[in-house]
């Protein structure tokens, strides 16, 4: 099967720049998770989606960043304006269900963010 | 609270010799504990977890882990290393009393480097 799919991989943008990352899960996980993964640090988690509602957006810095699911599939996470420490590599990852703590979760390759 | 502590930034073994990459953890309550490891410029990758039942876990790629409650450990273990093993070893806590959302906390990580 297909795994997680994110685009871009790599992106480069000047401070208070606007920056978009797409991810696509495995077809048929309802729970969808935005992880950002600073140099040196094991991934942090952002925001979980189960189908197209917040669970836990409780990390997410909500005066700059933003997810969406509309449809209960694919989502974006945005970041207006972005500053220096938000450099980071964004991971998304996708687990079958989400509602038992015993999903696995299966990541895709992640887009690294460099700001300058 | 729940945290995951990996005590080795780096661990370094010769390749045919068995390696153990270090985790310890703190919950309340039985842990679910998971291993995932990360390629360069790769996503993470799952390689096994513990939910319950035998505190021995095989996992992917000859990997194996195990639980010891006493010592709030979950040791990541390899009986002959291969080089192609190098990577980044991400070990992560989940608390299964959270409802409504399942927060895992990942660790900092360890560099393992097998040498020839």
């Amino acid at each position: 099967e297909a795994g997680v799919a994110q685009s871009p991989r790599y992106k480069i943008i000047e401070k208070r720049q606007s920056v978009a990352f797409w991810c696509n899960p495995i077809s048929g996980h309802a729970t969808l998770y935005w992880y950002q993964q600073i140099l040196g640090q094991g991934p942090k988690l952002l925001i979980q989606f189960q189908n197209n509602g917040v669970v836990d957006d409780s990390q997410l810095p909500k005066d700059r960043f933003s997810a969406e699911r509309l449809k209960g599939v694919d989502s974006t996470l945005k970041i207006q304006p972005a500053k220096l420490e938000d450099s980071a590599v964004y991971l998304c990852a996708s687990s079958f269900e989400g509602t038992g703590s015993t999903d696995t979760q299966y990541f895709g390759p992640g887009t690294r963010l460099t700001v300058l | 609270a729940q945290s995951v502590a990996q005590p080795e930034d780096q661990v370094n073994v010769a390749e045919g010799n068995p390696l153990t990459v270090k985790c310890t953890y703190s919950v309340s309550g039985n842990p679910y504990l998971f291993w995932y490891v990360q390629y360069p410029n790769r996503g993470l990758q799952f390689l096994l977890k513990y939910i319950t039942g035998d505190n021995l876990v095989k996992g992917s790629y000859g990997f194996e882990a195990e639980f010891n409650k006493s010592q709030t450990s979950f040791h990541l273990k390899k009986p002959s290393a291969l080089v192609s093993d190098s990577a980044l070893y991400f070990c992560a806590v989940r608390d299964p009393r959270m409802r409504g959302s399942y927060i895992p906390t990942f660790g900092r990580g360890t560099s393992l480097i097998v040498h020839p």
